[in-house]
């Protein structure tokens, strides 16, 4: 089965422009996770989406924005880019059954750099 | 909110001999996961080890085992017989049973293996 795949794995954009960023989850998984990962700050969470809907969301401005399509694929976007969004973002897929969500498999990242 | 405390930013340990990761948590929920992440130069986000808070026995899988202390809220990791593969930022990470909330990550043990 393939893994969680994302696109692209680089881009370097500038400051005030938007980037939108893809994640293609694992085949049955129907949750699809965003995470910000940063020297400084870690691994922060950014969204879930499950069935199209966003179920959580982290503590990110409204610049930060996703979605999630009918084959479950997702895609967040940054508008107005600035300088501390330079990170690795990773996506994240899991299978949901009755009793939860399991365990997420993530994605190789997209390294993002704005300058 | 949920906590996870990796103390250790890094360790070290020679080829073949055992460590252990050291991680606490703090929650209020008596339900739920525990995993290890680990993290390799090429940025890939990789599930070692997974625990339910419910089961007395500790996980196990290959080389990697923990030592879960539901009381203390400690979730160690050890690794057996390591291998320079094994070099690799380790993450642990923390989901509620109930609900379909994000993981909590620690901010991570960067483990070196020396030959």
């Amino acid at each position: 089965k393939a893994g969680v795949t994302q696109t692209p794995r680089y881009l370097i954009k500038t400051r005030g422009q938007q980037v939108t960023l893809s994640c293609s989850p694992i085949s049955g998984h129907r949750s699809v996770s965003w995470y910000q990962q940063t020297p400084g700050q870690g691994l922060q969470f950014l969204f879930e989406y499950f069935s199209e809907t966003q179920r959580n969301k982290g503590n990110f401005p409204g610049r930060f924005s996703g979605r999630q399509f009918s084959n479950s694929r997702s895609e967040m976007n940054v508008s107005t880019l600035e300088l501390g969004d330079s990170a690795l973002y990773l996506c994240a897929s899991s299978w949901t059954g009755t009793s939860g969500t399991y365990e997420q498999y993530f994605g190789p990242g997209t390294r993002l750099t704005v300058t | 909110a949920q906590t996870v405390t990796q103390s250790q930013p890094e360790m070290s340990v020679q080829e073949a001999e055992t460590v252990t990761l050291s991680c606490t948590y703090d929650t209020s929920e008596s339900d739920y996961y525990l995993f290890w992440y680990k993290q390799p130069p090429s940025r890939q986000m990789i599930l070692v080890i997974r625990q339910e808070a419910y089961k007395q026995q500790n996980a196990t899988e290959n080389r990697f085992s923990v030592n879960f202390q539901k009381a203390a809220k400690s979730f160690s990791l050890k690794i057996s017989d390591s291998q320079l593969g094994d070099a690799a930022m380790y993450f642990c990470a923390y989901r509620s049973f109930s609900g379909n909330t994000p993981l909590v990550f620690g901010k991570g043990t960067r483990l070196s293996v020396i030959a």
